[in-house]
């Protein structure tokens, strides 16, 4: 079965240091998306990715966060100066382009980021 | 998009079946409702989508009534594996809202 894959497993990172997290979505699949579950908390729509370009972003996709599709396989995320509350489980997830599918997401395994 | 209400927590037995009630009073038209399942430290997993009566699949069924008022996941004989955090998730599929919010969820304990 195909799986949306992401890397590094676990980033530690110093505040204000920039990190870039990688996500290779399912190959057919056309819109992007990461969200962050700080611990013990909810899963958080950060940003959602069309056509080589943000289609939605939520409050929390301030000028810090960067997403690009650099070339046809990877997404990524960028957080330009870490601040301690970054520290979250950050996932990508991937979803083809019908009205249903839409919402039948596959999320990757997730990114640990820890800013201390 | 529409607001949904789910139990906090749930607990039940292994062998049991498991219903999870969503309430999304104000679910529109075109909306369809999504039930997630999630582990700890892993990302959500999608189990079951529908729009209107009733959806069965390998994993579980959802029942929808007239109204789309609620929605009901039904978890048949439960393992211990089905201990996870359950997101009910109501959406128009992109149209008006392109995102997807998830609550709280229901974090359901299986005991043996």
């Amino acid at each position: 079965e195909p799986e949306v894959t992401q890397t590094p497993s676990h980033q530690v990172t110093q505040m204000g240091q920039e990190v870039i997290l990688r996500c290779v979505p399912i190959s057919n699949h056309l819109y992007f998306y990461w969200y962050r579950q700080i611990l013990g908390q909810k899963v958080e729509f950060l940003v959602s990715f069309y056509n080589n370009e943000i289609s939605e972003k939520s409050e929390i996709f301030d000028d810090q966060f960067s997403v690009e599709r650099p070339d046809g396989s990877n997404f990524t995320l960028k957080i330009r100066s870490t601040k301690l509350e970054d520290s979250a489980m950050y996932f990508c997830a991937s979803s083809g382009e019908g009205e249903r599918e839409y919402y039948e997401q596959y999320f990757g395994p997730g990114t640990r980021l820890t800013v201390t | 998009l529409a607001k949904t209400t789910q139990p906090i927590s749930m607990d039940s037995y292994e062998g049991q079946e498991v219903n999870i009630t969503c309430s999304h009073n104000n679910i529109a038209t075109n909306d369809y409702i999504t039930w997630y399942q999630q582990f700890p430290s892993q990302g959500p997993r999608f189990i079951i989508q529908g729009y209107k009566t009733k959806v069965t699949n390998e994993v579980a069924s959802l029942f929808i009534p007239a109204d789309r008022k609620s929605s009901t996941l039904s978890l048949p004989r439960v393992s211990l594996s089905d201990t996870a955090v359950y997101y009910c998730l109501v959406g128009d599929g992109g149209y008006n809202n392109n995102d997807m919010r998830f609550g709280a969820g229901t974090r359901l304990t299986v005991k043996p």
